[in-house]
This record gives C-alpha cells, structure tokens and sequence, in this order.
C-alpha cells in the first residue's frame, strides 16, 4: 500500500512565527487531505489538495502530484494552531492512509 | 455544512463487555463510513468501511468478529466492540464522505468527534 511520511514530527514554535509542514507519498495519489487534530480529538479538514495551491487565512497547501510531495504552510502562528496535523491520501476516495502527524506547539 | 455525529464521546466499560459507538450524518446520506483506530501519538488505522445495506469490509488485521460494524440505514453506522478487553481501549473515529462546495465540489473526508473507550 502507499507509505506516507510526515516531517517534522514535531515542531515548536513562537507565537508569530511561519512554518512548513511536509508530506511524502510513495506513490501517486487521487486524493489528498490535510488535517488538523485539535487537543479532543476532533479532526477538522483543512484542505482537499491533490494538486495545485489553496489558501485559507493563514493557512496555504500546496501538492506537486509528479513529484509525490505537499507541503502545508503556517503564517503568523497563534496558540491556537496547536495540535497535530496529519495529512492523508490514496487512489480510493475514503481508504485513505495517514502519515504519522506533525505535533505543533505554539508556545506565547 | 455537513456534520458527522459521533456518540458516545467516552466510555468506560469492564472486561467481558459490549460496547456499542454511533455515527450519524447530520443532513446528509452517507451510504460509506469509515472507522478508524487511533492509540495516543500516533497515526490514524483504518479499521474498517462501513456499507449501507450489506456487509463491511474489513482492513487486513482486523477481527471482525470482535469489531462488529452495523449500517443499517443512509445516516447511521455503528462500531460494536465485543467481549471488550482493556487492550480494545483506544481512541474510535468514523467519518464519511462529504461533497464539498464549490469550486472543487470534491468528496472529503468529514470526521465524528471520536469516542474514547476505556476497558477496565
């Protein structure tokens, strides 16, 4: 099955600062989420991304479908954004695989 | 928008015990759920998709039999941990696909809150 790899695992940041957020697929996917887990559990869908850039606010994705690779940026972070983020993907609509998350710490 | 109700939120159960989890699509027919798995700090596992009107289809590893999935009707699935053990205790989520607005009008994946099951 596709491999999904997610870095940094972990990132700390100061209230203000930007980030990148990585994810590698092993293979060509049709659908490509970003997720954010807020500290209950819930997951709030961020972007459906399988190619192309969007932005929302602070947030921006963007995913290179030839090379296998999206990308999730964090401008102006607030404490708010912490949590983790996870993306997913896969060639079904719904079997998606998730990467391992990214914990981000927004410190004030 | 669309929203997938997921209850109970938590749930503490003894060993040898059932436990039932439900998820429903707020103004929304969802014919496919998902159930998924999650243990503190890591990834999500698909556990399981749910078919309305037949039987689900189970993820490599997963014991059916122990995990019983129930869809029923458009807008409910539910997820029965049988003869619980506290090694079932974990983080349970369902989710289904959602059309989204336009432009992309894509199907994404929408999420229930999620029910912690303890098992004592």
């Amino acid at each position: 099955g596709i491999q999904v790899e997610q870095s940094p695992p972990d990132l700390i940041l100061q209230e203000g600062a930007n980030s990148t957020l990585r994810c590698n697929f092993s293979d060509s996917v049709n659908n490509l989420q970003w997720f954010h887990q807020n500290p209950w559990g819930q997951l709030i869908n961020l972007f459906y991304i399988p190619s192309g850039t969007k932005q929302n606010g602070r947030l921006s994705a963007t995913t290179v479908a030839t090379e296998r690779y999206s990308l999730l940026y964090i401008s102006s972070s607030q404490t708010t954004d912490s949590g983790v983020y996870f993306c997913a993907g896969g060639l079904e609509a719904g079997k998606s695989t998730f990467g391992d998350g990214t914990t981000l710490t927004v410190k004030p | 928008g669309a929203v997938v109700s997921q209850h109970p939120s938590w749930v503490i159960c003894k060993s040898g015990t059932s436990v039932k989890i439900e998820c429903r699509s707020l103004d929304f027919q969802a014919t496919t759920m998902f159930w998924y798995r999650q243990f503190p700090k890591q990834s999500l596992m698909l556990m399981a998709t749910s078919n309305e009107g037949s039987k689900a289809t189970y993820e490599q590893g997963v014991e059916k039999d122990k995990f019983l999935i129930n869809h029923a009707s458009l807008t409910l699935s539910t997820l029965t941990v049988t003869s619980a053990h506290p090694e079932d205790s974990s983080f349970y989520i369902c989710s289904a696909m959602v059309r989204a607005q336009w432009p992309s009008g894509a199907n994404v994946l929408t999420f229930g809150a999620g029910s912690r099951l303890t098992v004592l």
